[in-house]
């Protein structure tokens, strides 16, 4: 069961912006661990997309950007494309470096 | 180019075992830790276990700790996880992915395709 916490999905037109939360607690986002999103096309390997709160690895568009902010992180995707609805996870940290992941958000293009 | 390339998923009965397999190329093998992550059907992923570069430190999810037993062999370049006394809800799609840095960050930068291990009861 993950301790972390995403809206099941989140929807916006081509050209928008729209923000995925993700809500951890005092354990691990809140004990001061960063935050990793993942981007995840059914069929296909996930795909790193932020690290470390707010860094992107090489070749990820500037469109998408991480903050974080006590218990909470956050993704944003700007100038909404097609090719952006996957499933989106965050990923951080429990006690012990155990991994946790976020509930995962379904993302659509209207 | 960097690949990873998951093996040895199956049907396997319920108490049984599994060895799953992950054959590494396009990197250095030892110059990073690697990560196994689970997916099971219709639910998110799982963060399963972590090996370092250097194979001397391990990490395991609660759920899989004392059954499940990771291992990195660098003459072989392969990544394994020996999976034992397996449960129906161990059934998922299980990814190999290598780590940003030799220590664990969890910070996985490179994912394979997976491979499908589904437990009967």
């Amino acid at each position: 069961q993950s301790v972390l916490t995403q809206p099941p999905s989140v929807s916006g037109a081509p050209g928008q912006r729209v923000t995925i939360s993700c809500t951890g607690s005092s354990s691990n986002i809140g004990a001061g661990y960063d935050v990793n999103w993942y981007q995840h096309l059914a069929g296909t390997a996930p795909k790193l997309l932020i690290f470390g709160n707010k860094n992107r690895p090489s070749g990820v568009p500037d469109r998408f950007s991480g903050s974080k902010s006590g218990t909470s992180a956050s993704l944003a995707i700007s100038g909404l494309q097609a090719e952006d609805e996957a499933d989106y996870y965050c990923q951080s940290y429990d006690s012990g470096l155990r991994g946790v992941f976020g509930t995962g958000t379904k993302v659509t293009v209207l | 180019e960097m690949q990873l390339l998951e093996s040895g998923g199956g049907l396997v009965q319920s108490g049984g075992s599994l060895r799953l397999s992950c054959a590494v190329s396009g990197f250095t093998f030892s110059n990073y830790a690697m990560s196994w992550v689970r997916q099971a059907p219709g639910k998110g992923l799982e963060w399963v276990s972590t090996i370092s570069g250097s194979g001397g430190s391990t990490y395991y999810a609660d759920s899989v700790k004392g059954r499940f037993t990771i291992s990195r062999d660098k003459s072989t370049n392969m990544l394994h996880l020996q999976m034992n006394s397996l449960r129906a809800e161990d059934t998922a799609v299980y990814y190999c992915a290598k780590d940003l840095r030799i220590v664990a960050t969890i910070i996985l930068d490179l994912w394979g395709q997976g491979t499908l291990v589904t437990v009967s009861s």
